[in-house]
């Protein structure tokens, strides 16, 4: 079955302590990115890859890291992660940038305490 | 990057009753993408417009692109309890600008 995944589904975690959101492609997509979404702001793209080993920030990239070394994979990393950072996270992928359907995971709901 | 304006927030219908978000942007879009999130699922991506003045359907659903490849709209025709869910635009480039969304509630 064709599908993005991402985990944990749910994480609460305190000020300062280091994360990583795993996210995973079984389609062969050269095109992910990670979005933020908050209510009353819609989806806010954190980070974008259009191949491995390509990255570029999105319109909120400030606190996040990414990697991509391989091509299903692109975990999105919080080094010292702060209560601004509460959010429900979409990890999404799509076959060429600007030119395709994305395919959204389930989102990881984080809460920093 | 371009910023794109959705209107209305939230919108409110009777069963049966249609409904229209709309999608402004102040430059140029090359292509514009449809989402709907269902209430505690992820966007699942509805339809791509490319062409200036572009009109698409999908039974109840029609989808247009202005003239000038500044504007979008969607218009559910006789919404279902189905519709119910937020559905949001998208400006398409490398960069991936989502509108707000508008949050449709349906009254059986």
């Amino acid at each position: 079955e064709a599908q993005v995944t991402q985990n944990p589904r749910y994480l609460i975690t305190v000020t300062g302590k280091k994360l990583t959101v795993t996210c995973s492609q079984n389609m062969n997509h050269e095109y992910m990115s990670w979005y933020r979404q908050d209510p009353g702001l819609g989806l806010r793209q954190i980070y974008y890859s259009m191949n491995v080993e390509v990255t570029d920030k999105g319109d909120v990239p400030e606190g996040y890291k990414v990697s991509r070394k391989e091509k299903r994979n692109f975990p999105l990393i919080l080094e010292s992660p702060s209560p601004n950072q509460t959010s429900l996270y979409f990890c999404a992928s799509g076959g060429l940038a600007g030119a395709d359907t994305q395919y959204f995971g389930p989102g990881t709901r984080l809460t920093v305490l | 990057g371009q910023q794109v304006m959705q209107i209305p927030q939230y919108q409110h219908v009777q069963e049966g009753e249609d409904f229209t978000t709309y999608c402004n942007s102040s430059t140029t879009l090359s292509n514009i993408q449809w989402y709907k999130q269902r209430p505690g699922g992820h966007p699942v991506f509805l339809i791509q417009l490319v062409k200036s003045g572009e009109v698409k359907k999908q039974k109840r659903l029609t989808f247009q692109f202005g003239e000038a490849k500044k504007n979008s709209s969607l218009h559910i025709t006789a919404t279902q309890t189905t519709d119910v869910g937020t559905y949001f635009c998208a400006a398409n480039n490398n960069d991936m600008r989502f509108g707000a969304g508008t949050r449709l509630t349906v009254k059986p």
